[in-house]
């Protein structure tokens, strides 16, 4: 069935880090990508998306690509800030059945000064 | 815009009472909705979905059960809660004109 696997973590870094959270997917066809990013006590946020093999999504220094070859969408930013803290959850949204999304287990990232 | 509300923020039960969380979607007709749990150090496991008024597709066996009486609303509810049934729930809509999925606050449970 399809599914999303992420990085365990807590993920701790220092402020101005290089991040990245690994998340490779298991669909049947092309599946629609996302991560979504969570603040203590809140819903979800949309953090950025990518439709289509080799799209790369961005947004608020935040980076992922769409990578067919190795069925992955590894999150990445080149330096973190404090205000990063959250949970980040990898997701997918199938072609074959566009009402389900599947999500990850989240990954925490606390970044510290 | 779309807009999504869900209530209450937190909830504190006795363990065998009953429950009803509800979430309504404003600003979009025929949404896809969806009610998620996230347990404490948890990832999200989806409970319900609903395509459309009456129709309800249930993912997972287990004490709850949800209704969508009107085209933007849709009730998560239990006959009787258990300490098992404490979590965040989660509301979420979509619709085919949109990839993604817009979430709610979230209610947080604490079954006691």
């Amino acid at each position: 069935g399809d599914s999303v696997t992420q990085m365990e973590g807590p993920v701790t870094l220092s402020e101005e880090a290089f991040l990245t959270i690994n998340c490779t997917y298991t669909a049947t066809g092309y599946p629609s990508l996302f991560w979504y990013v969570q603040y203590p006590g809140e819903g979800l946020q949309l953090l950025l998306k990518a439709t289509k093999a080799d799209d790369k999504g961005s947004n608020k220094g935040f980076e992922a690509t769409y990578r067919k070859e190795t069925t992955s969408f590894h999150l990445e930013k080149g330096s973190v800030q404090v205000s990063d803290s959250a949970v980040y959850f990898c997701a997918l949204r199938t072609r074959y059945n566009f009402n389900k999304f599947y999500f990850g287990s989240g990954t925490k990232l606390n970044v510290k000064p | 815009s779309q807009t999504i509300h869900q209530w209450p923020a937190t909830l504190v039960q006795p363990v065998g009472s009953p429950l009803s969380l509800e979430c309504t979607v404003e600003g979009t007709s025929n949404p896809n909705l969806y009610w998620y749990r996230q347990a404490a150090g948890r990832g999200l496991q989806l409970l319900f979905y609903s395509v459309g008024i009456g129709q309800i597709s249930s993912e997972v066996p287990q004490n709850l059960s949800a209704s969508r009486p009107q085209d933007r609303q849709f009730i998560l509810s239990s006959k009787k809660l258990l300490l098992s049934d404490s979590g965040f729930y989660l509301c979420a809509w979509s619709s085919a004109g949109n990839t993604e999925a817009f979430f709610g606050q979230g209610t947080r449970l604490t079954v006691v």
